[in-house]
């Protein structure tokens, strides 16, 4: 089993449309979650961290069930800008420095 | 501000040469990342560093592959000699030390090496 895993769609969704990206992760002692982007050919971007309670940037929302294991990313009213690969991230130790990524859901939004 | 910096962008060379890749990390961070991506297998984190010294090469495929950090503001990885199954992008990744504090563990990349060997 991956350590990481996502649906890797791909989702075609228009413009102003809201979709909801699932990721799950197999160690339950994972200490940091994060979403990243990547556009075609280009390196991974953070797009934000997730944390314990949840949190909001704009219309990305980002929430994390740590009891089923999995984080969840929200995109409302998405953008044709919105369109990219989205990487769920997971730090496992509690002082290792090392992110497993998942192998990323693409997006593409519609006009 | 700066962010990491890769060279080259694109390398084309043929299987048996040596190929090296430089990375300068963003100022002030003290951790450095060697990644490998391809469509197989994704992103795979082949070493890091903390303040210059290796920690963690385990993810370094073969003794072909070696990585230095000279001072802390330059890396480079080596492969040597290439062969067909090293083409990948291959990406450094930066990232400030200070555990514990908000944003640490976030990491940063650069714009990637893109090999190709033929």
């Amino acid at each position: 089993r991956k350590e990481v895993e996502q649906d890797p769609g791909p989702f075609n969704v228009p413009e102003g449309a809201t979709v909801a990206f699932n990721c799950t992760y197999s160690n339950s002692a994972s200490q940091s979650f994060f979403w990243y982007r990547q556009d075609c050919r280009k390196e991974p971007k953070l797009l934000m961290s997730v944390y314990s309670s949840g949190n909001e940037d704009g219309r990305f929302t980002a929430q994390l069930n740590r009891a089923s294991q999995y984080i969840s990313l929200l995109i409302r009213d998405s953008k044709l800008s919105d369109s990219a690969t989205y990487l769920c991230v997971v730090r496992t130790s509690g002082s290792a420095r090392q992110l497993t990524f998942g192998s990323g859901t693409q997006l593409t939004v519609l006009p | 501000d700066a962010g990491v910096i890769q060279s080259p962008r694109h390398e084309v060379t043929e299987m048996g040469q040596e190929v090296t890749l430089r990375c300068k990390p963003i100022s002030g961070h003290d951790y450095l990342f060697w990644y490998r991506q391809t469509m197989m297998r994704g992103l795979e984190l082949l070493i890091y560093f903390n303040n210059n010294v290796p920690i963690d090469d385990s993810g370094m495929p073969e003794d072909r592959f070696s990585a230095k950090m000279p001072n802390a503001s330059f890396s480079t990885l080596k492969i040597q000699p290439s062969e067909p199954r090293d083409s990948a992008v291959y990406f450094c990744a930066s990232s400030r030390g200070a555990s514990g504090r908000s944003g640490a563990y976030e990491q940063y990349f650069g714009p990637g090496t893109r090999l190709t060997v033929t």
